[in-house]
């Protein structure tokens, strides 16, 4: 079955710096790769996400990049505020199963002032 | 709409205990599924469902239960609470308008579960 991997478990950037976080996925049948974010006693929500018929998503000051050959996958958040501390899963699935959505273990995102 | 619901928010249960976590969605979403939530890894999938009468197994499911009779509900048992059941229990639901991809779930507020 499919596993996503995701690097680092913790990030600290000074605010305005920015900040990526990298998962690899091991199933090359997966073809959709969302990025929610889950700030402290909330549920996740979705943030950004990509399918694998493009190579690279924006969305203002977040971007996702996916390398299908390598099966590796990054979120970009560029000019970091403090709100943008939460942890942040990636995660992937495939079109023949778009119910099961296999997750990273998530990466702690701090900002410092 | 109210979105994706759970119940409780809290419980505290004793080993061998048996209870049900419900879910229900106001969406008319076909998909549903549960995860728990452990710190350090992530969100992982206990079962899930594309539409009322089909369920499936995800990552762990050895010691719950479902059942999808009907396409709001999507309520999770546990059949013998374990101390490594402590979890935090998120039920999530997707729709999907493109059958060539995935679609965003949206999550329910959670329930806390405790077993001692």
């Amino acid at each position: 079955g499919e596993n996503v991997e995701q690097h680092p478990s913790t990030l600290s950037v000074q605010e305005g710096d920015s900040a990526v976080i990298k998962c690899t996925y091991s199933d090359s049948a997966s073809n959709y790769f969302p990025w929610y974010k889950q700030e402290l006693g909330k549920r996740p929500q979705l943030i950004i996400d990509i399918r694998s018929n493009v190579g690279e998503k924006k969305d203002q000051r977040i971007a996702v990049t996916l390398n299908k050959t390598a099966k590796h996958f990054s979120l970009h958040i560029t000019e970091t505020q403090p709100e943008d501390s939460a942890v942040y899963f990636c995660a992937a699935s495939m079109s023949s199963s778009a119910s099961k959505i296999i997750f990273g273990s998530g990466t702690r995102l701090s900002i410092r002032p | 709409n109210a979105g994706v619901t759970q119940t409780p928010k809290f419980q505290v249960l004793k080993t061998g205990q048996s209870m049900t976590l419900q879910c229900a969605q106001d969406m008319n979403h076909e998909y549903m599924s549960w995860y728990r939530q452990d710190p350090g890894m992530g969100l992982r999938l206990i079962h899930y469902s594309v539409g009322a009468g089909i369920t499936d197994q995800g990552e762990v499911p050895n010691g719950y239960n479902v059942s999808r009779s009907t396409t709001e509900d999507f309520p999770l048992r546990l059949l013998s609470a374990a101390p490594s059941q402590t979890s935090v229990y998120f039920c999530a639901s997707t729709s999907r308008t493109d059958y060539s991809w995935g679609a965003e779930q949206y999550f329910g507020p959670g329930t806390r579960l405790t077993v001692t």
